[in-house]
């Protein structure tokens, strides 16, 4: 069965600093990746995705994740964070093709002082 | 265009009731996902139903029904109520049931307390 770790609870940045965020995954076969993110108050939205191609993908809002699929990770970046960053940030895996079941982590805390 | 709508936007139940859902996907999606999220467990999913068919189900127990109608809107049943139930339940339609190049788009959310 797929499983998604995010090993970060919480992380807590001054603007300005670079965010990078750990996501690992356990599946054997092919996978299609997402990022999602919940603002304060805000529903879940889609941040990036890779289903193919070009392993480092880019996002909205200056977001960027890398695939290494021998690493089995899809780790989120960003150079420089800013105060609007503060959000909830979901890593989550489909690996079963037509079906809309995606697997998630449990979520990274993000608070970016100013 | 509006967005999912998830309604009622907050439940207190008691164990033993029961509950049901309800979410109105975005217009012309037919795909409609539901997922229960807990702070300890974070999102897990329940099932997905596309044009009034379940196509598939996560790991929970025979409690938690579902059903999807010809407008596509969905609703989501939980009977015998659990204190382990309380959670934020989520809705996610997409336009079709094919994850490659779409996305989820998610409601707001239920948010269900069990007392």
């Amino acid at each position: 069965a797929q499983s998604v770790s995010q090993h970060n609870h919480h992380v807590i940045l001054s603007e300005a600093a670079s965010l990078e965020l750990g996501c690992n995954y356990s599946y054997g076969g092919t996978v299609n990746l997402f990022w999602y993110v919940q603002y304060p108050g805000q529903h879940l939205q889609l941040l990036l995705k890779y289903f193919s191609g070009d392993p480092l993908v880019k996002g909205i809002k200056g977001f960027e994740a890398e695939f290494i699929k021998s690493k089995f990770s899809f780790n989120l970046r960003k150079p420089s964070v800013q105060w609007s960053d503060t959000a909830e940030y979901f890593c989550a895996v489909n690996a079963e093709t037509g079906a809309n079941n995606l697997f998630f982590g449990t979520g990274t805390r993000l608070t970016v002082i100013p | 265009k509006a967005g999912v709508t998830q309604t009622p936007r907050y439940l207190i139940k008691t164990r033993g009731q029961q509950v049901t859902l309800s979410c109105s996907p975005i217009s012309g999606h037919r795909s409609v996902s539901w997922y229960q999220q807990t702070p300890g467990q974070g999102l897990q999913f329940l099932f997905e139903y596309f044009s009034e068919t379940q196509r598939n189900k996560g790991n929970f127990p025979g409690r938690f029904s579902g059903r999807q109608f010809s407008n596509s809107r969905s609703e989501m049943n939980v009977s015998t109520l659990e204190l382990g139930d309380s959670a934020l339940y989520l809705c996610a339609s997409s336009p079709l049931s094919r994850p490659n190049n779409e996305k989820l788009f998610f409601g707001s959310g239920t948010q269900l307390s069990v007392l």
